[in-house]
């Protein structure tokens, strides 16, 4: 079945770059997600890759996809305080047609 | 206001009693879905529905039932509760009938659960 795993804790000063990693087992995927969640909230869509990129870039993000080994990282340069949050990776697969989601990492930024 | 609004956003509750958790979206989405969270655990899927006439199991549907009632409310039941259903619970909508279906959820801001 899908199954998707993230380690569940990260810490980083601030200013340093922050990496978030996951692992998935769909093949079939066709789009990995980033989603955030602040404290007290739900999660939002911070950013997502179709699965025949393997590198997205959106201002402070990077999405880096390396398909064969099912790898999927988010890079946050220059993280603040206000990145502090739980970051999920989830997978869309035309199999499914649902997200699966993984455990969630708490980032934690030290000033 | 919120485009996906859930009622109650807390609610404690002693083992055994029937609760209903609401969820209604101003989306226009047509689809639905209630997942659980649990420190570590990340999110797990308890039933979603693709459109009215259409409800599916979950990885995690024992002990709960849905309804949906129409295509802008979706509502989670626990016809008996237990504590170890204390968890999040969190309604989630998308859209599959936009010009760019990339499966991306828009979630409500949760209800807090505890079952005594």
């Amino acid at each position: 079945g899908e199954d998707v795993e993230q380690s569940l804790f990260l810490s980083v000063r601030e200013g340093d770059s922050s990496v978030i990693n996951c692992t998935y087992t769909d093949s079939s995927s066709t789009y990995l997600y980033w989603y955030k969640q602040e404290p007290g909230a739900g999660l939002q869509l911070l950013t997502y890759i179709f699965s025949n990129m393997d590198m997205k870039q959106d201002q402070r993000l990077t999405v880096l996809l390396n398909k064969k080994d099912k790898h999927l990282s988010l890079r946050i340069a220059d993280t603040q305080t206000g990145d502090s949050a739980i970051y999920f990776c989830a997978e869309y697969g035309d199999s499914s047609y649902k997200l699966i989601f993984g455990s969630g990492t708490r980032l934690l930024v030290r000033p | 206001d919120a485009d996906v609004t859930q009622t109650p956003r807390n609610r404690i509750t002693k083992t055994g009693k029937r609760i209903m958790l609401e969820c209604s979206q101003t989306k226009g989405h047509d689809r639905m879905y209630w997942y659980r969270q649990d420190p570590g655990l990340g999110l797990r899927l308890i039933y979603y529905s693709f459109d009215v006439k259409d409800i599916n199991k979950g990885e995690i549907s024992d002990g709960y039932s849905v309804s949906r009632q129409a295509q802008a409310k979706f509502s989670l039941s626990l016809e008996s509760a237990i504590p170890n259903q204390t968890a999040l619970y969190f309604c989630a909508t998308s859209d599959t009938q936009g010009t760019l279906n990339t499966g991306e959820l828009f979630f409500g801001e949760g209800s807090r659960l505890t079952v005594l």
